[in-house]
């Protein structure tokens, strides 16, 4: 399964609500994680399943999503949230999207 | 607490071969399964492999025929070898605890530079 994330570079303003887009080529059945990678760190797992909150991750992170598309959402923006974001099904196979990367504005 | 760590050469000759060695603390490599990821510089990460908690291996079809995953429990090691390296092969290579959603710890990485 390849993993479509959208838009590949975003601006927003602390406060913001952003959405983040991952499209599967094929049905994911809701086996999808997301993670955020903030410069030269490893990625964090943020969200699986779809829409379980990590344990310690803040709660402004949501996911949602079904069968080919998911979202991230990030309810209010803050500065540490600056990062890349990346989605990861674990369906048929295990893959990663492409990323998208979140600056201030 | 959950750790990993790999460790290995950061440069290799094109056409030699990678090995990288993922030490644990924290977990039993018999209760989680350990994955391989990479990622090249700027771009999204790629699976590689997993060796499984009960010691059976999976690989990335794209990388099957140049990859070998194995562990040593009484050490708590991970290992990784790749044969044939390019170019493109270079990148951060990380080793990660899995769960069944997903890997939840990742090590620090180690950056891989192939060239002559």
């Amino acid at each position: 399964i390849q993993l479509t994330q959208s838009p590949s570079l975003l601006s927003a303003s602390v406060g913001d609500r952003v959405t983040l887009s991952c499209k599967g080529s094929q049905n994911i059945n809701n086996y999808l994680a997301w993670y955020q990678q903030k410069l030269g760190e490893a990625p964090k797992l943020l969200i699986y399943n779809t829409n379980s909150l990590q344990t310690g991750i803040p709660s402004r992170f949501s996911g949602s999503g079904s069968g080919t598309d998911y979202t991230l959402t990030i309810s209010s923006l803050q500065p540490e949230d600056v990062a890349t974001y990346f989605c990861y099904q674990y369906n048929n196979g295990w893959t990663f999207g492409g990323g998208t990367k979140l600056e201030l504005k | 607490q959950v750790q990993l760590k790999e460790s290995g050469p950061g440069l290799v000759q094109p056409s030699e071969t990678l090995s990288l060695t993922c030490t644990v603390s924290g977990f039993s490599l018999t209760s989680y399964s350990v994955s391989w990821v990479r990622q090249p510089s700027g771009k999204g990460p790629e699976w590689m492999g997993r060796m499984w908690y009960d010691g059976d291996t999976a690989y990335n079809s794209a990388l099957k025929s140049r990859l070998s995953i194995s562990r040593d429990t009484s050490k708590n090691q991970v290992f990784l070898k790749m044969n044939s390296l390019q170019t493109d092969d270079t990148g951060t290579y990380y080793c990660t605890r899995d769960r069944t959603e997903g890997p939840d710890y990742w090590g620090q990485g180690v950056m891989v530079t192939v060239s002559s």
